[in-house]
């Protein structure tokens, strides 16, 4: 199992550009999550899909939208990218009670 | 609003030592509280998940505890060895706020001198 994968590893953007980043899990979850990480800031929830068809906003989710595409695929977009969205993105899914989240490696996005 | 504190930012061990990592939350209505690893440049790997109505949960050489009157958990790493250098963080998931929004700590970057 490759457990939760991002698309892509880096990237750089011009201000005003638009992207999607990918995510896919294999484990067969139910949720899934998406956080940025910035230094001094911690990580912080963006857009989460507790089910496949539903998303929800989470914390910080200005300037991003999402997209649950299938029970396997949780999608990150920035319709028109700003330095400030200068960061690392991580995507999450959990399939238990329990609760217990697995991440993917990262994006690592910078805006300039 | 929950709020999570890692003490201390940074710890520097010899290796075979047994050491201590601590995590602080303001707000006890917690569903779980989960430590993860994250090595430079690379993402999470979860460690220990510990449900709100548990004391402990163990793994191999590293025990996790929670004390959910006080708002503290601990992270114990028996034997350290310079594989175990990382960043710990820690997560609680609460009822405030949205369903598996895990709150996280800032970490403690572990660093074991061979």
């Amino acid at each position: 199992n490759a457990g939760v994968t991002q698309t892509p590893k880096f990237q750089v953007l011009k201000t005003g550009q638009s992207m999607t980043l990918q995510c896919a899990q294999d484990m067969n979850h139910n949720s899934m999550y998406w956080y940025r990480q910035d230094p001094g800031m911690g990580l912080r929830l963006i857009y989460y899909s507790a089910s496949e068809g539903t998303t929800d906003k989470g914390e910080v989710p200005n300037g991003y939208n999402v997209s649950r595409l299938n029970k396997r695929e949780f999608s990150l977009r920035l319709e028109s990218a700003a330095p400030s969205q200068t960061s690392v993105y991580f995507c999450a899914s959990s399939g238990t009670t329990l609760g217990e989240q697995f991440f993917g490696p990262g994006t690592r996005l910078t805006v300039l | 609003k929950q709020e999570v504190t890692q003490i201390p930012a940074a710890l520097s061990v010899p290796e075979g030592e047994n050491l201590v990592l601590n995590c602080s939350f303001t707000d006890s209505a917690i569903y779980n509280l989960q430590w993860f690893r994250q090595d430079p440049g690379k993402g999470l790997t979860s460690l220990l998940l510990i449900q709100s109505s548990q004391r402990e949960q163990t793994s191999g050489r590293l025990n996790a505890s929670l004390d959910k009157s006080s708002g503290r958990s601990t992270l114990y790493i028996a034997a350290s060895q310079p594989g175990d250098s990382a960043t710990y963080l820690c997560a609680v998931e609460d009822y405030g706020g949205s369903q598996g929004n895990l709150i996280f700590g800032k970490g403690t970057k572990l660093s074991v001198k061979p």
